[in-house]
């Protein structure tokens, strides 16, 4: 079946740490999306991709990074120069921006 | 851009209709209407989208204001499995989603 898989679903980072999320997709969909979610709020855009090795920031990108060397995968590491990271993490993916699959998201957790 | 406005509750007794509504006072006329839904701890997944005609699909029927400035998210008979958080998003190919906080649906058994 195509769809989405990210990757644990659960996360701890202790302080200071790096952490890579996964998200692999085989719809082969050309845009890929990270967004973060806060208790009670809505979703809010980190990066986005279109095509392979080419990303842009979304509004709450500082502290995140990205790559996309294949179109299947959009991993996003979560630096340690993001001062409050604990949220729920959800990928999408999309044909051309037109319609999103997401995937069930990672639940990070700062120890 | 486009933002949408949507009541932050909404609360249904189950097997009855549900009308969520949506404010879109900004929409342009290439923007099409989608409508998601969140479960708790999963992903959002798609409900229905529509340009300018009423839509329906097996989950929903989506209501289109002649002006566009607004639409109705219809759930015919509402299931204790609706109970979400439904998003209303306005988009063009090229564009990317804006979710707001959506309007959490409670179905009352």
């Amino acid at each position: 079946d195509g769809g989405i898989t990210q990757s644990p679903k659960y996360l701890f980072r202790k302080e200071g740490q790096n952490v890579t999320l996964s998200c692999e997709q085989n719809l082969n969909h050309d845009a890929m999306y990270w967004y973060r979610q806060d208790p009670g709020q809505g979703l809010r855009l980190i990066y986005y991709s279109q095509i392979v090795n080419d990303f842009q920031k979304g509004d709450i990108a500082e502290g995140y990074s990205v790559s996309r060397e294949k179109k299947e995968s959009f991993p996003l590491t979560v630096t340690s120069a993001q001062k409050n990271p604990t949220a729920f993490y959800l990928c999408a993916s999309s044909p051309h921006n037109y319609g999103y699959t997401f995937g069930s998201g990672t639940r990070l957790t700062v120890v | 851009d486009a933002k949408t406005t949507q009541p932050n509750s909404m609360e249904s007794n189950e097997e009855e209709p549900v009308h969520l509504p949506c404010n879109h006072s900004t929409i342009s006329g290439t923007d099409y209407i989608h409508w998601y839904r969140q479960l708790p701890s999963q992903g959002p997944e798609y409900v229905i989208h529509g340009l300018t005609s009423n839509v329906n699909n097996r989950m929903a029927s989506l209501a289109i204001a002649e002006d566009r400035k607004s639409s109705t998210l219809i759930l015919h008979r509402a299931t204790l499995r609706d109970a979400a958080v439904y998003y209303c998003i306005l988009a063009y190919t090229g564009n990317q989603f804006y979710f707001g906080t959506g309007t959490s649906l409670t179905v009352i058994p």
